[in-house]
C-alpha cells in the first residue's frame, strides 16, 4: 500500500505565483524525498529531508517536515512554465537504499 | 555518463508471451529497483536488489522475476504476460537514499 498521500491532486497557477504541495504519510520514516516527473519521462530527485530536520531549502524549493503530524510540504516559489510536472513525495522507512514508498503525486500546471 | 538506461522503450506483447526488460547503470551503484507506474498512481515497487547476486520482493512482485548477475545490470522478466501488466516500467539505481531513474519502458499487453 502507498505510504504517502499528496494534496492537492492537481494544482493550476500563473507564472510568478507560489505553489504548495502537501504530503502525509503513515509510519515512522528515516527521510522524505520529493521527486519531479515531466510528462512521459523518468523521475528526477529534487530534495531530501531527514527525520531530524524541520526545513530545507534548495534554490526556489522549500521543504518542511513535521514528524509529529506525519506530514511534509513542498513550496516552489516564483513558479515558471518549466515547473509544469507531477511531483511525488517518497518516504524511506527501512535501511538506507532498501526501498522508497511513493505517493500518487500532485500534477502542477503553470501557465504563462 | 549515460546514467540509467532502459531497453526497450516501448513494446507490445500478446497475452501469454514472455519478455525481458533490461536496465543498465554506469554509476557503480549498489542498489537497483524496478517500479511500475499506472495512470493516476505513484510508483509501486516490484523487486529490488541491494547488490550483485541479490534480489528481494517489493510491493507488487507477482508475475515478475528479476536477476542481478552483474552489478551494472538489473533484468525484469515477465514469463507469461497478462493485460494487467500493461504499464510503464521504471528502473532506478542508488548509492544510498537518492534514486536515479531511467526513462521508462512502456509495455502494452493485448
Amino acid at each position: 500500500s502507498q505510504q504517502g498521500e499528496e494534496d492537492p491532486q492537481a494544482l493550476s497557477i500563473q507564472e510568478g505565483e507560489n505553489a504548495t504541495m502537501n504530503c502525509s504519510y503513515k509510519t515512522s520514516i528515516n527521510n522524505l524525498q520529493w521527486y519531479r516527473q515531466n510528462s512521459g519521462r523518468g523521475l528526477v530527485h529534487l530534495i531530501l529531508i531527514r527525520s531530524n530536520e524541520r526545513e530545507k531549502h534548495s534554490g526556489r524549493l522549500r521543504v518542511t517536515l513535521d514528524t509529529s503530524k506525519k506530514s511534509s510540504s513542498l513550496l516552489i516559489t516564483a513558479s515558471r512554465a518549466a515547473d509544469t510536472a507531477s511531483y511525488f513525495c517518497a518516504t524511506e522507512a527501512g535501511q538506507a537504499g532498501t526501498a522508497l514508498i511513493f505517493g500518487k503525486g500532485t500534477t502542477l500546471s503553470v501557465s504563462s | 555518463n549515460a546514467g540509467v538506461t532502459q531497453t526497450p522503450k516501448f513494446r507490445v506483447l500478446k497475452t501469454g508471451q514472455s519478455m525481458t526488460l533490461l536496465c543498465a547503470q554506469d554509476m557503480n551503484h549498489e542498489y537497483m529497483y524496478w517500479y511500475r507506474q499506472d495512470p493516476g498512481m505513484g510508483l509501486r515497487l516490484i523487486h529490488y536488489s541491494v547488490g550483485e547476486g541479490t534480489t528481494a520482493k517489493g510491493e507488487v512482485p507477482d508475475g515478475y522475476n528479476v536477476s542481478r548477475l552483474k552489478k551494472q545490470n538489473f533484468l525484469l522478466g515477465l514469463e507469461s504476460a497478462a493485460p494487467s501488466q500493461t504499464s510503464v516500467y521504471f528502473c532506478a539505481s542508488s548509492r544510498r537514499e537518492t534514486q536515479y531513474f531511467g526513462p521508462g519502458t512502456r509495455l502494452l499487453v493485448l
